[in-house]
């Protein structure tokens, strides 16, 4: 089993559907969660950090269900400018490991 | 800010030359960290380094060989190239907080894009 699985994507929405990622990992002893954004041919860079409680920025919503070693992304009032493939990333042993998902690529068509 | 440099950007080489990719950052972070990108695998670990003089293996190490000589670069090298290393290889660096649970944000190079024939 893969360390960390993502929907296999990919998703092709209407502008301002609103949509939703899961991220699954498999280490328990797991410490900290992102959301990354890789736009077609760039480097990825932070969406937002993964907090227990959940955590939301403008339109991004993450959760984070540590019991069921579940991550969730939800983008609400979806924009042509989040196309772009969306990373889960999973850490543990204070930041040594870094794992990536193999990503969910996001079409948001006009 | 420059912040991660990756060189060469692009590179073809012949299967079994050797070559030495090169990733130097300025933001004075520890930790560095090599990955390679394939088309439906995502981001795998290939080595990566907590700080000067250390070095230690991810999970793709096999084929590579990395140093970090000075904290600022970390290199990563094909001694020799096989079609099976063509890929794009990520550089990355991250902070390393007080609270060492806060595990803090990766800063990516450009990418390096290499072909193996």
């Amino acid at each position: 089993r893969k360390e960390v699985e993502q929907d296999p994507g990919p998703f092709n929405v209407p502008e301002g559907a609103t949509v939703a990622f899961n991220c699954t990992y498999s280490n328990s002893a797991s410490q900290s969660f992102f959301w990354y954004r890789q736009d077609c041919r760039k480097e990825p860079k932070l969406l937002m950090s993964v907090y227990s409680s959940g955590n939301e920025d403008g339109r991004f919503t993450a959760q984070l269900n540590r019991a069921s070693q579940y991550i969730s992304l939800l983008i609400r009032d979806s924009k042509l400018s989040d196309s772009a493939t969306y990373l889960c990333v999973v850490t543990w042993n204070y930041g040594q490991n870094f794992v990536f998902g193999p990503g969910t690529r996001l079409s948001v068509l006009p | 800010n420059a912040g991660v440099t990756q060189t060469p950007k692009f590179r073809v080489l012949k299967t079994g030359q050797s070559m030495t990719l090169l990733c130097a950052q300025d933001m004075n972070h520890e930790y560095m960290y090599w990955y390679r990108q394939d088309p439906g695998m995502g981001l795998r670990l290939i080595h990566y380094s907590v700080g000067e003089g250390t070095t230690a293996k991810g999970e793709v190490p096999d084929g590579y060989n990395v140093s970090r000589l000075k904290k600022q670069n970390f290199l990563l090298g094909l001694e020799s190239a096989a079609p099976s290393q063509t890929s794009v290889y990520f550089c990355a660096s991250r902070w390393t907080p007080r609270d060492r649970a806060n595990t803090g944000e990766l800063f990516f190079g450009e990418g390096s894009r290499l072909t193996v024939l």
